[in-house]
């Protein structure tokens, strides 16, 4: 089952702009991560941000978390052609003994 | 340092057979996660193997099976392949549990395809 859900599942920009991707997830969280995937390829670690942070920066990537709301969001400033790839957020559940859970994935496409 | 591992890069089986897939973590990580992305569904939590254990098990039947070496390296076994196997098999390691960063490192996958 997924913990995670990114919205929008799909994003178009024009390079130079921003662009804001979502999670909402379920459950009591440790840390949210956020990943990036370039097509069909493995996951790449981008920022973790934990329960009891609010915003994280990253160079172009800021991160924002919200307990209250269960939700996430991840924004890349002044997008570049090379950041168009797959981004998914991941959760631990607030218990020992288990893994990452991950979301379906938002897909970004930066046009030149 | 070599990241994590995976082989083959590409496998194709025909429905029925058996298909094993093999990972090698990072040198120094000790667990072990398997994932599968299957198109249109993101990644779905297979297994995780810490000190050769099993520690946590996703959704999957029983069909899915691996184990962890003690070198750390890692198997997945897929019996009686169905159609719907058909997917992209990612490996990740972690130093311990989830490790001191909780960051999860990424094999290149393994592309897995039933005929």
């Amino acid at each position: 089952s997924q913990q995670g859900e990114e919205d929008p599942q799909a994003l178009s920009i024009q390079e130079g702009e921003n662009a804001t991707m979502n999670c909402s997830y379920k459950t009591s969280i440790n840390n949210l991560q956020w990943y990036r995937q370039n097509s069909g390829r493995g996951l790449v670690h981008l920022i973790l941000i934990r329960s009891n942070e609010r915003e994280k920066h990253s160079g172009r990537l800021r991160v924002t978390l919200d307990t209250s709301k269960k939700s996430s969001s991840l924004l890349i400033t002044a997008s570049r052609a090379a950041d168009t790839a797959s981004y998914f957020c991941a959760t631990d559940f607030n218990q020992a003994g288990t893994a990452l859970i991950f979301g379906k994935g938002t897909t970004l496409s930066v046009s030149s | 340092e070599a990241g994590v591992t995976q082989s083959p890069t590409h496998l194709i089986k025909t429905r029925g057979q058996q298909a094993t897939l093999r990972c090698s973590p990072i040198s120094g990580h000790t667990s072990v996660y398997w994932y599968q992305q299957a198109l249109g569904l993101g990644l779905q939590f297979l297994l995780w193997y810490d000190e050769g254990e099993e520690r946590n098990r996703g959704n999957f039947p029983p069909r899915f099976s691996g184990r962890q070496f003690p070198n750390y390296s890692s198997e997945l076994n897929v019996n009686a392949l169905e159609l719907e196997d058909s997917a992209l098999y990612l490996c990740a390691s972690s130093l311990g549990v989830l490790g001191v960063t909780g960051e999860l490192f990424f094999g290149e996958g393994s592309r897995l395809t039933v005929l």
